[in-house]
């Protein structure tokens, strides 16, 4: 079965500063894709950035970047120069080629502090 | 593009009552996806639609909770009778071709 797995509930950063925030999965595919959403206080789920594990080359969106470690199964996600509107819930989530279902980890609460 | 379109954002009911919630998703989108969300288990499928047809409802919780997607722009979940534990965020989302989700704002369900 797949599953992913966030290990830390709740993370704080300085402004401007930079955070990592860390998901690992398990699986036994090779063809897969992995995501991150965010989830601010309107509770509208967006997507940060998304990986398709056939590429080697780490998936970049502007501050938003991963660190994609395929043998390791741990796919972490870096905010650099953090800002206020960073604040939120933080969900990785993965997606089986070919197949329907995205499953999602538990989250990781960010707080950005002034 | 709107996004996906849920309605009501909010709902408080008693408890026996029945509950419908509606989303429109995107379109030009053959699949959507109904999502629960909830302190303590966080994010579960519930039910997803390919063209309109229920692919996979192993995520339904019982025979209270159902869902139609009569068309391609509509699709409705319905909870009867419903209970205090059905209390949740109760998110639609729609996709083409599995790229990624798009997900609607939710609806937040209370009930009493």
């Amino acid at each position: 079965a797949q599953t992913v797995t966030q290990s830390q509930p709740e993370m704080s950063v300085q402004e401007a500063e930079t955070v990592t925030l860390s998901c690992t999965y398990d699986t036994s595919e090779s063809d897969y894709y992995l995501f991150w959403y965010k989830q601010p206080p309107s509770r509208q789920m967006i997507l940060v950035i998304r990986q398709e594990a056939y590429k080697q080359q780490n998936a970049t969106e502007n501050r938003f970047s991963v660190n994609f470690q395929k043998a390791a199964k741990s796919f972490s996600l870096k905010i650099s120069d953090s800002q206020l509107g960073d604040a939120a819930m933080y969900f990785c989530a993965y997606q089986r080629g070919n197949f329907n279902k995205f499953y999602f980890g538990s989250g990781t609460k960010l707080n950005v502090k002034p | 593009d709107a996004g996906v379109i849920q309605s009501p954002r909010h709902e408080v009911t008693e408890m026996g009552q029945e509950v419908t919630l509606r989303c429109k998703p995107i379109s030009g989108h053959d699949y959507l996806f109904w999502y629960r969300q909830t302190m303590m288990r966080g994010l579960e499928l519930l039910i997803y639609f390919n063209n309109n047809v229920p692919i996979d409802d192993s995520g339904m919780p019982e025979d209270r909770f159902s869902a139609k997607m009569p068309n391609a722009s509509f699709s409705t979940l319905k909870i009867q009778p419903s209970e205090p534990r059905d209390s949740a965020v109760y998110f639609c989302a729609s996709t083409r071709d599995i790229l990624f989700l798009t997900f609607g704002a939710g609806s937040r369900l209370t009930v009493l």
